[in-house]
């Protein structure tokens, strides 16, 4: 298996262009999430879904959209980047009725 | 923010003492989780406890959960190189779906 996947690992932007951060699983698990990492911030979450077909804001969700249409993709699109958005992006997945995450190697955005 | 405190931020000792790090949170639990974050790396789970419990031992770990003071603490006994790391508390708000992450703690294991 090769767990939780993210691509890319590095992106640069610049304010205002759009991009989508792709996160897939392999271990079809019901509950995916998506964090941001800021420098002395710990994990902050951005959305999450508890099935195809349902998402959820969770506490950072603003300039962030996500769908869901399968179990193993959970894409999330920045419409109109911002400096602000500049941070480390975490997917992650895990079983529903359980609580241990499975964490993604991570991008790096940084917008200009 | 709901989001917990760890401390101290940073903690650099000698291979083979033991590290302990201190996690605080703001609200009711169900379960608080610790991760383990190499460099440049995701997190990985290392060890959960449920709020009726006090404390929980795996290998090497040992975590206590004093929910009366909405505190939680790691001790990683015999440490190694390989433990250098960042570790961070996780809370679940009660739906298991919702998670907040303390600001984690920087550990320097010296050969």
């Amino acid at each position: 298996n090769a767990g939780v996947t993210q691509t890319p690992k590095f992106q640069v932007l610049k304010t205002g262009q759009s991009m989508t951060l792709q996160c897939a699983q392999d271990m079809n698990h019901e509950y995916m999430s998506w964090y941001r990492q800021d420098p002395g911030m710990g994990l902050r979450l951005i959305h999450y879904s508890v099935g195809a077909g349902i998402t959820d804001q969770g506490e950072v969700p603003n300039g962030y959209n996500v769908s869901r249409s399968t179990t193993e993709d959970f894409p999330l699109r920045l419409l109109s980047a911002a400096p602000s958005q500049t941070s480390v992006y975490f997917c992650a997945s895990k079983n529903r009725g359980t609580y241990e995450q499975y964490f993604g190697p991570g991008t790096r955005l940084t917008v200009t | 923010s709901q989001q917990g405190e760890e401390d101290p931020q940073a903690l650099s000792i000698q291979e083979g003492e033991n590290a302990t790090m201190n996690c605080s949170y703001k609200t009711s639990i169900n379960n608080l989780q610790w991760y383990r974050q190499n460099s440049g790396r995701g997190l990985v789970h290392l060890i959960l406890i449920r709020s009726n419990e006090r404390e929980k031992h795996s290998g090497r770990l040992r975590v206590t959960l004093d929910t009366s003071k909405k505190s939680s603490s790691l001790l990683i006994t015999a440490s190694r190189a390989a433990d250098t790391a960042s570790y961070f508390c996780a809370t679940d708000a009660g739906t298991g779906n919702q998670f907040y992450f303390g600001t984690g703690t920087s550990l320097t294991v010296i050969p």
